[in-house]
């Protein structure tokens, strides 16, 4: 079975300061990856998915991008975060053989000053 | 477009208590999938179930059953006999078959009280 780490767990960044959180995962190759955030008290939007290495499709426009330079890994990233980019970050993994389940990592809780 | 709507946004309890969890969803599709995760105070989302469209039938997990009704497009979840541990907030989602993209409902909070 396949297991998501993120990496950091939480994380205090100053308006204008940059960001990259990562996401890998064990236990599968060529994995669906998935990126969403979670507003306090709120429900998961969808920012990122990939379906392969340098394949990324937006859901949401913003001041996000991400990238998956390797099979296993995903990086979401900002320039300039905005006050806005503060939540709850959670990294999804989905088998492209057989189940369509997403399971996902532990997050990363954000919170932009 | 497909949507989710979870109209109960909190739902207290007393332990030992069955609760019962709604979710309407909407969707074009004929092919799709439904599921349904616990998000407890930690953050992970755990995944409980996973149905897809043209299997209707109940289903229990210990303390745990699903109502899939595709004439009323309701898949319903309660927890029987609820305890402390039981409290999360809980999301029900779907995926339309060739995109595999989720689409969350807003989520249920869930207090058991002792």
């Amino acid at each position: 079975s396949q297991t998501i780490h993120q990496w950091p767990a939480t994380l205090v960044q100053p308006v204008g300061s940059p960001l990259s959180l990562e996401c890998t995962v064990e236990g599968t190759s060529n994995p669906n990856l998935y990126w969403y955030r979670q507003a306090a008290g709120r429900g998961l939007q969808l920012l990122f998915y990939s379906v392969g290495i340098g394949q990324i499709s937006s859901e949401v426009p913003q001041n996000l991008s991400a990238s998956r330079p390797q099979d296993r890994q995903f990086i979401l990233s900002s320039k300039k975060l905005l006050l806005s980019d503060s939540g709850f970050y959670l990294c999804a993994s989905q088998e492209t053989s057989g189940t369509d389940t997403q399971y996902f990592g532990p997050g990363t809780r954000l919170t932009v000053l | 477009a497909q949507k989710v709507t979870q109209a109960q946004t909190e739902i207290s309890v007393v332990e030992k208590e069955d609760v019962t969890l709604d979710c309407v969803y909407e969707t074009r599709d004929t092919t799709y999938y439904l599921f349904w995760y616990k998000q407890p105070p930690s953050g992970e989302l755990v995944f409980l179930i996973r149905r897809n469209s043209f299997d209707e039938q109940n289903e229990i997990s210990g303390r745990y059953s699903w109502n899939f009704q595709k004439s009323t497009s309701s898949f319903n979840f309660t927890i029987t006999a609820s305890q402390v541990v039981d409290s999360a907030v809980y999301f029900c989602a779907l995926s339309e078959a060739a995109g595999n993209k989720l689409t969350f409902g807003g989520g249920t909070r869930v207090l058991v009280k002792p």
